[in-house]
Order: structure tokens, then sequence, then C-alpha cells
């Protein structure tokens, strides 16, 4: 079975505080692949990162920090610094080869980041 | 335009009407994809071409039909439908529809059934 649990349905945090979006995921697939998307309130997914299964390597973009670790089927997703601007909703989502071209989603987490 | 364009942003429409959606992709890419996102679930691919040909289609209900007259444009035809089928209709393409392709995502259209 194919899953992705973000247990975080809301988070609160203000502005410049360091916020971590946690992302469990499940497989049997050894080879898979691993998204982030942005969804902020206009509506449309924003892609982020994409990680492959044979690449646990950690990976930073400016604030934006991922920790890919396969010993415990996790991918989570910290923001150092936030900002207002980072207010939205976050998907973590999976792609294996069992699951064919279909991501699948977890159901995100809301940020909202306050001034 | 770039990216991922869909239209209309916003529709409303009765049970007995018929409508279509419109995505069109300026990426080059050559599968393209349609997923619904309701409220409180997760969002739920629908159909899946690559090349213009239909290669996945998640049990969606015959009142939703796809087109996809060429690799930049997808429609998804409306007709019958039901006020659970209120959503928002989300549009994306990848380049050559292969498992660990990236998909961008269009704005989206938000459907309500009335």
């Amino acid at each position: 079975a194919q899953k992705v649990t973000q247990a975080q349905t809301e988070i609160s945090v203000v502005e410049k505080e360091d916020v971590t979006l946690d992302c469990v995921y499940e497989t049997r697939d050894t080879t898979y692949y691993l998204f982030w998307y942005k969804q902020p309130p206009s509506g449309e997914l924003v892609f982020l990162i994409r990680r492959n299964s044979f690449d646990e390597q950690n990976e930073i973009s400016g604030r934006y920090s991922w920790n890919f670790q396969k010993s415990t089927s996790s991918f989570n997703f910290t923001i150092t610094a936030s900002q207002v601007v980072d207010s939205a909703v976050y998907f973590c989502a999976l792609l294996s080869h069992q699951a064919g071209t279909a991501l699948i989603f977890g159901k995100g987490t809301t940020l909202s980041v306050s001034s | 335009e770039t990216g991922v364009t869909q239209t209309p942003r916003h529709l409303v429409m009765g049970m007995t009407n018929k409508k279509s959606l419109k995505c069109e992709q300026h990426l080059g890419h050559n599968a393209m994809y349609w997923y619904k996102q309701s409220a409180k679930k997760p969002l739920e691919l629908m159909f899946v071409y690559s090349l213009e040909e239909r290669v996945e289609n998640n049990s969606v209900p015959s009142r939703f039909s796809p087109e996809c007259p060429n690799s930049s444009h997808l429609f998804l035809h409306l007709h019958t439908l039901q006020p659970e089928d209120s959503a928002l209709y989300l549009c994306a393409s990848s380049r050559g529809g292969r498992v660990g392709d990236e998909q961008y995502f269009g704005p989206g259209t938000r459907l309500t059934v009335t």
C-alpha cells in the first residue's frame, strides 16, 4: 500500500521562528520519489523539491531544508526564519512504480506565519 | 504565458448543465494530468495522458470526460454533475509522464455544483 501521512494539520508560528513540517510515507517499492509542494491561497501547487529513494543526502535551498531518512520513512521539511509569505498549505507526496504515474499526496499541513 | 494555465478559474453550474474545463501547458511537456482536490481529502488523481493517449483512469465516474487533442491542451468535459463534485480541479503536466518526473500544476478551477 502507498500512503503519505502528514500528522500536523495546522501549525501557527510567529515570523522568524523555525518550523518543521513532518511527512511519513509507506511503500513497498525500493525505487520511489518524494516531493514537497506548496499551495498558497491562490490555489496553484508550487513544486519545491524531489528526492529519489537512493539519495538520502539532505538538501538546503535558502531558508528551506529537507531531511530524508529511509530508516524512519520520513521526509521532513524545515523552514528557517519563517516569513509571512510562507503561509500556505504544504503537501508531501510519494510517487512509486507501484502507483504508476499517480502522485500520492498527504492531507497537507496548513502553516500560518504571523508578523 | 508561461507554465500551466487553467480556465475558467471559477465555475458555478447546475446539475443539468454541460461545461468544460480547459488546461494549457507552455512547458513543452508530454504528459498531462487532472486532479481533484476536495475539502478535507487528499488530492486525487483522475486522469493521465501521455503523448495524447490516456494511460490512467482512476475509477472516475463517466460524468467526467477528458479530452487531450494535443500535448499542450487538456480538457475535462462535465455533464450531469452532483453537488459532491464541487471541488478544486487541478491540471498538471510533466516532462515525459515517467515515474519520477516532477509535475507542475496550474492554479485550478474552483467548481461549485448547485
